[in-house]
């Protein structure tokens, strides 16, 4: 039982450069969740999903989209990144929405 | 405007120097709050969850309260393990029907032996 798992761990993108940060969960979770931790910034949630074949915007949506491919998996896609969304990304999912979360260890991005 | 304020920043104890952790909020359509641990270069770990003023959770040396307005983690008789970054989080219900999730920045404990 890995619980959360993300790919990459890390990773450093040109300006301009696109690239996909996989998450995965088999604990049969329902929602699921990508936040970026900054200093000083605390945790913030960029998009989520509640439930298979849903996806909605959180507080920092520009820049990234999203995709639930299935009830496991939920990835991230930087179209063009950019040096302000170097970052540490989190993946997360929860049974449903107003239930506590499980976080994967993260991918530190770096954009030169 | 939705917020969480943690306090303080950053928290030095003596092995076995009890104290308390504050979280203060102001979020509508509140549906419940949650502390957790972060240990660096790692994700959070669940601790608690609470979702009604009054409420009290404990494990092991830690107490999470509730009341309106603010969440408290105790911390009694702290071991060095107990070294973390603890992270209050609410979540909360938008006039449009979406989920509103809110992080503070963290209160940083460092227990000395």
């Amino acid at each position: 039982n890995a619980g959360v798992t993300q790919t990459p761990k890390f990773q450093v993108l040109k300006t301009g450069q696109s690239m996909t940060l996989q998450c995965a969960q088999d604990m049969n979770h329902n929602s699921m969740y990508w936040y970026r931790q900054d200093p000083g910034m605390g945790l913030r949630l960029i998009y989520y999903s509640a439930s298979e074949g849903t996806t909605d915007k959180g507080e920092v949506p520009n820049g990234y989209n999203v995709s639930r491919l299935n009830k496991r998996e939920f990835s991230l896609r930087l179209e063009s990144a950019a040096p302000s969304q170097t970052s540490v990304y989190f993946c997360a999912s929860s049974e449903a929405p107003y239930y506590e979360q499980y976080f994967g260890p993260g991918t530190r991005l770096t954009v030169t | 405007e939705d917020q969480v304020t943690q306090s303080p920043e950053a928290l030095r104890l003596q092995e076995g120097e009890s104290s308390s952790l504050n979280c203060s909020y102001t979020v509508s359509g509140l549906r419940g709050l949650f502390w957790y641990r972060q240990d660096p270069g790692k994700g959070p770990e669940f601790l608690f969850t609470l979702y009604s003023a009054g409420e009290e959770k404990e494990k092991e040396r830690l107490k999470a309260t509730l009341t309106k307005k603010e969440s408290f983690l105790h911390i009694t008789a702290p071991k060095p393990e107990d070294s973390a970054t603890y992270l209050c989080a609410v979540q909360g219900l938008g006039a449009s029907g979406t989920y509103k999730y809110i992080f503070g920045t963290g209160t940083r404990l460092k227990v000395l032996a």
